[in-house]
């Protein structure tokens, strides 16, 4: 079965630093990936996803991951965190048919001004 | 409508008490899950409905619950003799058709707390 591992529980960055947020999967096919953010009292939104091609893909709000098959790893990265980027991140795997998806833990980020 | 709406966005009930959540999907998305989120954790998957019928359910935790949508648009996942440990966040999520590689859309959650 698939899972996700993401290492840090909670992360703070300062405003206008870069940020990277690791997310690992142990999955025996080629997997779907998947970014999602849930800021308090909201729903989860999705900043990017990896189903082929490229490994390195392009989301909303300025977030990229990049797709390391050689250390089963998505990380997210954002090269200038901005005070609204605060919100939990969790990272999410899918299979074949993307019927179902396997969360992390999650990571809380937390930006100081 | 625009999103997933979920109702209601919270739900306080007694112990042993029965719950109905319900989840209006995006118009015309087919597949539907439900996943529920404890504090602190990531959410865990329910179940999965392509159209009405749940193609897979497997991540139902037990047999006190159950999930309907009868006629492939909106869905209710039911709770009997709620339990202490059914306190979570609730969400419900659609897709247009998952196998071409579309994202889900997540409802914002009813967070149910048995007390």
């Amino acid at each position: 079965a698939q899972s996700v591992t993401q290492p840090d529980i909670h992360i703070t960055v300062s405003e206008g630093a870069s940020l990277e947020l690791r997310c690992n999967y142990s999955y025996g096919a080629t997997p779907y990936l998947f970014w999602y953010v849930q800021s308090p009292g909201q729903g989860l939104q999705l900043l990017l996803k990896y189903f082929s091609g490229d490994t390195l893909v392009q989301g909303i709000k300025g977030f990229e991951a990049e797709f390391k098959r050689s250390q089963s790893s998505f990380n997210l990265r954002k090269p200038s965190v901005h005070w609204s980027d605060a919100a939990e991140y969790f990272c999410a795997v899918a299979t074949g048919t993307a019927s179902k998806l396997t969360f992390g833990t999650g990571t809380r980020l937390q930006v100081t001004l | 409508g625009a999103g997933v709406s979920q109702t209601p966005s919270n739900k306080v009930t007694e112990k042993g008490k029965y719950v109905e959540l319900r989840c209006d999907p995006i118009s015309g998305h087919t597949a539907l899950y439900w996943y529920r989120q404890s504090l602190g954790q990531g959410p865990e998957f329910l179940i999965y409905f392509q159209g009405t019928g749940a193609a897979d359910d497997s991540g139902l935790p037990n047999d006190r619950f159950f999930a309907v949508r009868p006629e492939g648009s909106v869905s209710t996942l039911k709770i009997q003799r709620t339990e202490r440990g059914d306190s979570a966040v609730y969400l419900c999520a659609s897709s247009l058709n998952p196998r071409t590689g579309g994202g889900y859309t997540f409802g914002s959650g009813t967070r149910l707390t048995v007390v």
